[in-house]
């Protein structure tokens, strides 16, 4: 069974840096790229961005770029986000997702992170 | 970045009924397109992918159908189970890119 589990979430202050991790089992995640999604609260989804299998593609949305390094480590079947120069903007259910070529087809149960002082 | 319009906003029917919402690009994503549903406090499950292709598991009462900039979701034999927000995703070129999301309820 294909599992993904978030962590890492929670309150922050404005301005200060978080990095959440994405634990995966049940399938062999070197093959896969894989990616992040966020949620506001009541709001739609945004795609943050995915990584290759061997790290060495990373795409991101244009206005993230800058803030969020996704990153991994195929020997922790792990996945990483670290988010830096948080805002409240940034308020949002975070979660990792598995992407096989074709969109995301699993997905975490999120984690939240609240930016607020 | 591709725009992904999709409608309704919301919608109400019943149970039996026959549902469809539709997602338009802002320009031809060649098929490259993703619908979700997504439960209250749960996060989006995959359902349809390339346009028309169903995920493993998911009932068959869902399809999808279009092409170039026009993409639709239907739900036949509408289920209670079906309450849910959809979502539509284009991956066919980057920043992927989210519809604003449709409400599904039961009238």
């Amino acid at each position: 069974e294909v599992k993904l589990v978030e962590s890492g979430g929670g309150l922050v202050q404005p301005g200060r840096s978080l990095k959440l991790s994405c634990a995966a089992s049940g399938f062999n995640f070197n093959d896969y790229w894989m990616g992040w999604v966020r949620q506001a609260p009541g709001k739609g989804l945004e795609w943050i961005g995915e990584i290759n299998k061997d790290s060495s593609t990373i795409n991101y949305t244009p206005s993230l770029k800058d803030k969020f390094t996704i990153s991994r480590d195929n020997a922790q079947n792990t996945l990483y986000l670290q988010m830096s120069k948080l805002g409240s903007e940034d308020t949002a259910i975070y979660y990792c997702a598995r992407a096989p070529g074709y969109s995301f087809d699993y997905w975490g149960q999120g984690v939240m992170v609240t930016v607020s002082s | 970045d591709i725009q992904m319009t999709q409608s309704p906003a919301s919608l109400s029917a019943s149970l039996g009924e026959t549902v469809t919402i539709e997602c338009r690009a802002s320009e031809d994503i060649y098929n490259g397109l993703a619908w979700y549903q997504q439960k209250p406090g749960k996060s989006p499950q995959l359902l349809i992918y390339n346009a028309n292709s169903l995920h493993t598991g998911v009932p068959s009462r869902f399809s999808g159908s279009g092409s170039g900039t026009q993409y639709s979701l239907k739900i036949n034999s509408l289920q209670s189970e079906d309450v849910a927000s959809y979502f539509c995703q284009q991956y066919y070129d980057y920043p992927w890119t989210f519809g604003g999301g449709t409400k599904l309820e039961l009238k």
